[in-house]
């Protein structure tokens, strides 16, 4: 019930496409959702995040998509540079129980984005 | 601002060898500590993680312990590695109190080849 599982394993997309990254959950206490971007040889860092009180939200070329009742969210990327090759993860974290104060990660995606 | 180092950055060691990682954080206090380990195509392990001095949460049963010496210090630890114990670890740090981890830093991780 913990587990945040993550699609697709990795992705190639060609410079200026869409990406798309998929995640689904089963904890139902979890209300915080945030997506990291990790470079080769370095940790994470959040990129965008989003609460369950809105299906969208929007940071640059960054959106996250959130549909509660499906209890899935994703991250676009949309007009992609071959800059955005990394590793995403999503992520999901929540204020009861025992997610309280801890980010569960999903298994993480490879981005390749060719030029 | 607030720092988060970790080191070393890459570590080859003997099985059954010990093993002594260690992290710190500057620029803040009473900082929530964690220790994950990426494996690959496994995404983000949660290890440990500590609230507060000599208060340590273990995750999950292993061949690793953790501990809290200081209030910015974070140390993991192995009397005997395995081979499974191989891996990327990484140590991250949030504000004290967060009931959503609003941002979760990480540090640059350790590189740890057991063979």
């Amino acid at each position: 019930q913990q587990q945040v599982k993550q699609s697709p394993q990795s992705l190639i997309v060609q410079k200026g496409g869409i990406s798309i990254i998929n995640c689904a959950y089963e904890n139902t206490a979890f209300d915080y959702f945030p997506w990291y971007q990790q470079f080769p040889g370095k940790g994470p860092a959040l990129l965008i995040a989003i609460r369950p009180d809105v299906s969208e939200k929007k940071e640059g070329r960054f959106t996250i998509s959130f549909n509660k009742s499906a209890k899935q969210f994703s991250l676009h990327i949309m007009d992609s540079q071959p800059g955005d090759s990394a590793t995403y993860f999503c992520a999901a974290s929540g204020a009861g129980g025992t997610s309280y104060g801890k980010l569960t990660f999903g298994q993480g995606t490879i981005l390749t984005v060719h030029p | 601002s607030q720092t988060i180092h970790q080191w070393p950055a890459t570590l080859v060691q003997p099985v059954g060898s010990p093993l002594s990682l260690e992290c710190t954080v500057e620029g803040t206090s009473n900082p929530n500590l964690y220790w994950y380990r990426q494996a690959a195509g496994r995404g983000l392990q949660l290890l440990f993680y500590s609230v507060g001095i000599g208060q340590i949460s273990s995750e999950v049963p292993q061949n690793l312990s953790a501990s809290r010496p200081q209030d910015r210090q974070f140390i993991l630890s192995s009397k005997k590695l395995l081979l499974s114990d191989s891996g990327f670890y990484l140590c991250a740090w949030s504000p004290l109190g967060q009931i959503y981890i609003e941002k979760l830093f990480f540090g640059s991780g350790t590189q740890l080849s057991v063979l």
